[in-house]
């Protein structure tokens, strides 16, 4: 069974970072393509980044460009989100979900994560 | 990297069918065939539904259908059910390895 864990979320003030880290198990984590989507509460979803699955391929949403760095440790079967300068519209649930392919090109997120939520507050 | 555009609502009776249409541009939607949706009940993480604009992960029902023309593609439930109540989303590949989704479709089952 394909389990995604995210975690380290909280509350955090403007400005400052935070590290999401998510822990994949029950497949062959190496195979595919990881992203970040995060949903503001009673809102829609809106891709974040994506990473193929040798981190040949990287992409990033404009909103978050130059501040958010998406990495993964195949070895630990882990993919993480660097959130820097922190603002109040990054506050959001942030899920972790897997590809069904090893490119980011190649959109369809077959398994989620329950997410992580993040909230940036003075 | 603009929205996708849906519909903020839809609905339809039991044993109807609805479909649920998801514009783009041709740098997205109409520029490639990775066009997936998603359905979403409340406090609930989504779900795949359909992939590269037509295709049904295992699992889905029949019921669920996906087509494209131009830079429109669309969502059709057939036969809908009282758990076919949720809300739907599109994404898109959108080149420069980006992913943009629709702002999403409330589902009314009446």
């Amino acid at each position: 069974e394909v389990q995604l864990v995210e975690s380290g979320g909280g509350l955090v003030q403007p400005g400052r970072s935070l590290r999401l880290s998510c822990a994949a198990s029950g497949f062959t984590f190496d195979d595919y393509a990881m992203h970040w989507v995060r949903q503001t509460p009673g809102k829609g979803l809106e891709w974040v980044s994506g990473i193929s699955w040798n981190s040949g391929s990287i992409g990033y949403a404009d909103s978050v460009k130059g501040r958010f760095t998406i990495s993964r440790d195949n070895a630990k079967k882990s993919l993480y989100l660097q959130m820097n300068s922190l603002r109040a519209e990054d506050t959001a649930l942030y899920y972790c979900a897997k590809g069904y392919c090893s490119s980011i090109s190649c959109t369809g997120h077959d398994n989620w994560g329950q997410g992580t939520l993040v909230t940036v507050s003075s | 990297q603009s929205a996708l555009t849906q519909p903020p609502s839809a609905s339809g009776s039991p044993g109807q069918s609805v479909t649920i249409s998801c514009t783009g541009t041709s740098s997205d939607v109409g520029g490639y065939n990775y066009v997936s949706w998603y359905q979403q009940h409340p406090g609930k993480a989504p779900k795949l539904m359909i992939y590269e604009v037509s295709k049904r992960p295992s699992g889905v029902p029949d019921r669920f259908s996906g087509s494209k023309s131009g830079n429109t593609a669309s969502l059709t439930v057939s036969g809908l059910q009282a758990e076919d109540e949720a809300d739907y989303y599109c994404s898109s590949y959108g080149g420069y390895n980006t992913v943009v989704f629709g702002g999403g479709t409330k589902l009314t089952v009446l």
